[in-house]
């Protein structure tokens, strides 16, 4: 099962510029979380926002999370060549134990 | 800490033949495991949720039959796919939830080529 939609669903900028994802989901959460994946690798965590928080920062990311619009939104600054990756968004459910449920993905292309 | 290992990394096999992947939790005790499946392109679909010392609960499309889940110990999981035909190729990736504690940790993922 999918969460929804993640858009765009690819995006090409230049470095320094900023990127922003955006995630949709369609049930209650416990928190929302975004990760990483390089080109047929594994997945590198990013960020954890919980459901009575509505932002958070990490170094050059930022979340903001609305419950009322089951939304949240990635925003990496002054973007690196590095930062090429697909990003997904994933929610856990208010069940305790629950999976992980990951959105479609955006695929950002950074180049130099 | 809180490190998560598959095994193997990648496999290539036949068509017909099994496979078995491992996902074991090095430094975490694990009642619950869970699969997913990342095919090109796509996101990761969650396949089965996997608990120690009883049956596996599998999502909804997923055949049962065709991929075995044990969860034998508080530390390894095993996916195993039965005669396994060139639409399984896939990345197949595990997480574990330690028990009693929070958060979910995913393995690096084993890459399946079914030629």
């Amino acid at each position: 099962s999918q969460q929804g939609e993640e858009d765009p669903q690819a995006l090409s900028i230049q470095e320094g510029e900023n990127a922003t994802m955006n995630c949709s989901y369609k049930t209650s959460i416990n928190n929302l979380q975004w990760y990483r994946q390089n080109s047929g690798r594994g997945l590198v965590h990013l960020i954890l926002i919980r459901s009575n928080e509505r932002e958070k920062h990490s170094g050059r990311l930022r979340v903001t999370l609305d419950t009322s619009k089951k939304s949240s939104s990635l925003l990496i600054t002054a973007s690196r060549a590095a930062d090429t990756a697909s990003y997904f968004c994933a929610t856990e459910g208010n069940q305790a134990g629950t999976a992980l449920i990951f959105g479609k993905g955006t695929t950002l292309s950074v180049s130099s | 800490g809180a490190v998560v290992s598959q095994h193997p990394s990648w496999v290539i096999c036949k068509s017909g033949t099994s496979v078995k992947i491992e996902c074991r939790s090095l430094d975490f005790q694990a009642t619950t495991m869970f699969w997913y499946r990342q095919f090109p392109k796509q996101s990761l679909m969650l396949m089965a949720t996997s608990n120690e010392g009883s049956k596996a609960t599998y999502e909804q499309g997923v055949e049962k039959d065709k991929f075995l889940i044990n969860h034998a110990s508080l530390t390894l999981s095993t996916l195993t796919v039965t005669s396994a035909h060139p639409e399984d190729s896939s990345f197949y990736i595990c997480s574990a939830r330690p028990t009693g504690g929070l958060g979910q940790y995913f393995g690096p993922g084993t890459r399946l080529t079914v030629l």
